[in-house]
């Protein structure tokens, strides 16, 4: 079974320029997060999804950052403008529990950008 | 909302040594704890998890305790091996996950 596929892996931009990720979950998983990732630190939530529903964005900085998941499986995540703390490991996850219930989660690879 | 804490952020114990970190929560609403192994540029996997209607899991080498009157959760792992030696997260979900900042732990051969 194929896991979480994320890209681009690495992508380094200028500060100002755009960049967005795409997220591939686990056939099946209705539920999908995006995490932030900084160096010695464990994932922040940015947003989670049930199915095409963005259940919770409250950590999203929507001055600059916005995510979709249309049609409920594919998701991407945006940046416009980056700016230099943006630089991180963004990662996505997806598992198959919902709502109120917590499961285990199915990390991809993560991107990791650098803003210059 | 809720706030985990982990601790130590670095452990260095020999092989075959214990090891053992330890988090703490805010939350008493949370209902599942996970810790994640994440090796260097890798992913995060689960290694073991609790709900809290449980106070101990083991599986072979690993077990996890949960204190849900404290509100703290600890991950054990015993005749640690070099291939233990990977950066852990603790984990405490009520429908979604908020991480410790992890565990840098190195076994030393």
């Amino acid at each position: 079974e194929a896991g979480v596929v994320q890209s681009p892996r690495y992508k380094i931009i200028e500060k100002k320029q755009p960049v967005a990720f795409w997220c591939n979950p686990i056939s099946g998983h209705n539920t999908l997060y995006w995490y932030l990732q900084n160096l010695g630190q464990g994932p922040e939530l940015l947003i989670r999804y049930e199915n095409e529903e963005a259940v919770d964005d409250s950590q999203l900085p929507k001055d600059r950052f916005s995510a979709e998941r249309l049609k409920g499986v594919d998701s991407t995540l945006k940046i416009q403008p980056a700016e230099l703390g943006d630089s991180a490991v963004y990662l996505c996850a997806s598992s198959l529990a919902s709502g109120r219930q917590t499961g285990e989660l199915f990390f991809g690879e993560g991107s990791r950008l650098t803003v210059l | 909302g809720e706030n985990v804490e982990q601790h130590p952020s670095t452990l260095s114990v020999q092989e075959g040594d214990s090891a053992v970190i330890k988090c703490t929560y805010s939350d008493s609403a949370s209902n599942y704890f996970p810790w994640y192994k994440q090796e260097l540029g890798k992913r995060p996997q689960l290694i073991i998890d609790i709900r809290s209607n449980v106070g101990e899991k083991k599986d072979q080498r690993i077990a996890v305790t949960l204190n849900k009157t404290a509100k703290h959760f600890s991950l054990h792992i015993t005749e640690t091996q070099p291939e233990d030696s990977a950066v852990y997260f603790c984990a405490a979900s009520k429908g979604k996950s908020t991480f410790g900042d992890g565990t840098t732990l190195t076994v030393k051969p």
